[in-house]
């Protein structure tokens, strides 16, 4: 069974641009999760999307952004890159809200 | 409040030793309890997880020891092994929140 899967892997972009990423949940998994790793800053909480509605968000300003599309797949948007945004992109996807969070391997996204 | 603090940063254990990682945390809402293991260039993957009705839980050469009243919470690796070497998360969320909270990470680097 395949796992969660991201697209791109890797992309550069530079300051003030706009990025799109794509997640695939995992098969029958309705919950889907994006988190930012950045160097020296951990895992961070973005947002969490279930049955296509945001649930949540974490303390990330308005442009961060994203859907839940009626397939459970995603996308998190992010407008007026800055540096900062820099990071390893991760994206989790479960079956219920409380259930495992399974990752994938992510999108790194180096902002120049 | 909504921080998981976790201990030490690095850890390096000799091949058969026992790792022992611990975090703490503060917001008694917290219901489940997980750690994950991520090498380089990969997503975390869930460990092993536990929910505060129990003190233990055992799975292979992993155990989470938890202590409700102290709040905090551990990882043991038995009989460390090189391929164990990655970086370590524990986290904590709160039900219906969908947010899990991250502690800094522990790289392990268990020498053959």
């Amino acid at each position: 069974e395949a796992g969660v899967t991201q697209s791109p892997t890797h992309l550069i972009k530079t300051r003030g641009q706009q990025v799109t990423l794509r997640c695939s949940p995992i098969s029958g998994h309705t919950s889907v999760y994006w988190y930012q790793q950045a160097l020296g800053l951990g895992l961070q909480f973005l947002l969490w999307y279930d049955e296509g509605e945001e649930r949540n968000r974490g303390n990330f300003p308005p442009r961060f952004s994203g859907r839940q599309f009626p397939n459970y797949s995603s996308e998190l948007n992010v407008n007026a890159l800055e540096l900062e945004d820099s990071a390893l992109y991760l994206c989790a996807s479960s079956f219920s809200p409380t259930g495992e969070l399974f990752f994938g391997e992510g999108s790194r996204l180096t902002v120049l | 409040q909504q921080q998981v603090k976790q201990s030490p940063q690095s850890l390096i254990v000799q091949k058969g030793g026992i790792s022992i990682i611990n975090c703490a945390y503060e917001n008694t809402a917290f219901d489940y309890f997980p750690w994950y293991q991520q090498f380089p260039g990969k997503g975390p993957a869930l460990l092993i997880a536990i929910r505060p009705d129990v003190s233990e839980k055992k799975e292979g050469r992993f155990t989470i020891s938890f202590n409700k009243s102290a709040k905090q919470f551990s990882l043991h690796i038995m009989d460390s092994q090189p391929g164990d070497s990655a970086t370590y998360f524990c986290a904590a969320s709160e039900s219906n929140t969908g947010k899990l909270i991250f502690g800094q990470g522990t790289t392990l680097q268990v020498k053959p």
